[in-house]
């Protein structure tokens, strides 16, 4: 268990719905990271804040946004869903920033219909 | 663009062998991590090598890295059953952000 945690493990809805999707980092921990592990992509980098700001971005579609919170918990936020956005997604923690080791959570499965 | 590239993608071994795994990198890097993934669960940190020769160690793995040739490996050393996962490098890049590997699915046969 690496002391983070994403909510909720499965979620299935439907082409043109929105999502959220949220995460707790370790406790002390002042970055999150999104990932994104499908089939066809790999793992793919979304995107990072560090203290509530954003620090980088990677892949990410506009569609697509996230936030992180004073209590230092993020939310990724998926809209317009298609199909292939069915993937796993991850959230990842670490303490600082450039330099830390990530550590990730359990995942939360998406499937869109 | 960074590419990490694996291989192979895909390993079946026998109890008892030894291999090696293969992770090439496109650009200089100040660090490589090894993951570890069992199926439909979350990613294991293995390893990180912070420097050109590194070598780390934990039970039968074993990690290295040439950062003059962009090259890190992991070697198996009398693969067990319990070893059986898919295996993740990863560098890091802008701010701390990960680009990862393909992965390599190990499965060690009894």
């Amino acid at each position: 268990d690496s002391g983070v945690t994403q909510t909720p493990k499965h979620l299935i809805t439907a082409t043109g719905q929105r999502v959220t999707l949220r995460c707790s980092p370790r406790s002390g921990d002042l970055s999150v990271y999104w990932y994104q592990q499908s089939l066809d992509q790999g793992l793919q980098f979304l995107i990072q804040y560090y203290n509530g700001e954003e620090r980088a971005k990677g892949n990410i579609l506009e569609r697509f946004s996230a936030q992180q919170f004073p209590d230092l918990h993020s939310e990724l936020n998926l809209s317009s869903l298609e199909l292939g956005d069915s993937a796993l997604y991850f959230c990842a923690s670490s303490v600082f920033g450039a330099g830390d080791t990530q550590y990730f959570g359990p995942g939360t499965r998406l499937t869109v219909l | 663009e960074l590419k990490v590239e694996q291989n192979p993608l895909f390993l079946s071994m026998q109890e008892g062998k030894n291999y090696t795994i293969y992770c090439n990198y496109s650009a200089t890097s100040d660090r490589l991590y090894w993951y570890r993934q069992d199926p439909g669960k979350s990613l294991e940190s293995l390893f990180v090598l912070l420097s050109n020769g590194a070598v780390k160690q934990e039970g039968r793995l074993m990690a290295s890295l040439d950062t003059k040739a962009r090259l890190s490996t992991l070697h198996i050393t009398a693969a067990v059953h319990d070893l059986s996962a898919t295996y993740f490098c990863a560098r890091t890049g802008a701010g701390n952000m990960l680009t990862f590997g393909g992965g390599t699915r190990l499965m060690v046969k009894p």
